[in-house]
């Protein structure tokens, strides 16, 4: 596919449970972002990946959150002991590196804790 | 830390006719760059327009163009020629020329915009 994608589309856990979202950038964008949008709110950035590496990831806001990017493009964003206030919608973006270039963001994950 | 406003939640435009959405920012730094995204109810972000601060001439995009006040930490946007199309979330949002703080990319809270018919 040419865009960005992210799966599931959709997801419902219980409270306490783990679940891995996923992402698969735009082939070739070795700038991988996560944001983590709430209903009525612009996102807020959560971590950064050049490559491999988590370049930035002070938006995580807890220790339950992590994220990996094992070989440079597909993604893995990671919650434990999900919380209620974790719902939201989680989006992936990627791009050429680079301040200027376009962010091509995926149509994101619902998730919601129950 | 930088920090993005946009005063008007909600705006709306009759079919053909233009509007503008504001939107204010504030950062010590002086080189940046600022974007409109659009989001429709499908959810996937969508840039819209993108302009540098060192350059003085706003952007334009089709029916799309910007007001660049920097002094004032202003970035608005006109739609000229409204379509039902244009209906979605706009959001504008800061990124500073620092490749390597993702952080630094900051959105604001949005404006709903509905276009009538």
């Amino acid at each position: 596919g040419a865009g960005v994608s992210q799966t599931p589309s959709n997801k419902v856990t219980e409270k306490g449970k783990y679940v891995e979202l996923r992402c698969d950038p735009i082939s070739g964008h070795t700038a991988l972002y996560w944001y983590r949008q709430s209903l009525g709110q612009g996102p807020e950035f959560l971590i950064y990946f050049q490559g491999t590496g988590a370049a930035d990831d002070s938006g995580l806001p807890n220790d339950r959150f992590f994220a990996v990017r094992p070989e440079g493009s597909v993604s893995t964003l990671k919650i434990q002991r999900t919380e209620r206030g974790d719902s939201a919608v989680y989006l992936c973006a990627s791009s050429l590196r680079g301040a200027y270039n376009e962010q091509f963001f995926g149509p994101g994950t619902r998730l919601t804790v129950l | 830390a930088q920090t993005v406003t946009q005063s008007q939640p909600e705006m709306s435009v009759q079919e053909a006719e233009t509007v503008t959405l504001s939107c204010t920012y504030d950062t010590s730094e002086s080189d940046y760059y600022l974007f409109w995204y659009k989001q429709p109810p499908s959810r996937q972000m969508i840039l819209v327009i993108r302009q540098e601060a060192y350059k003085q001439q706003n952007a334009t995009e089709n029916r799309f163009s910007v007001n660049f006040q920097k002094a004032a930490k202003s970035f608005s946007l006109k739609i000229s020629d409204s379509q039902l199309g244009d209906a979605a979330m706009y959001f504008c949002a800061y990124r500073s020329i620092r490749d390597n703080y993702g952080q630094n990319f900051v959105f604001g809270p949005g404006t709903r915009l509905s276009v009538l018919p």
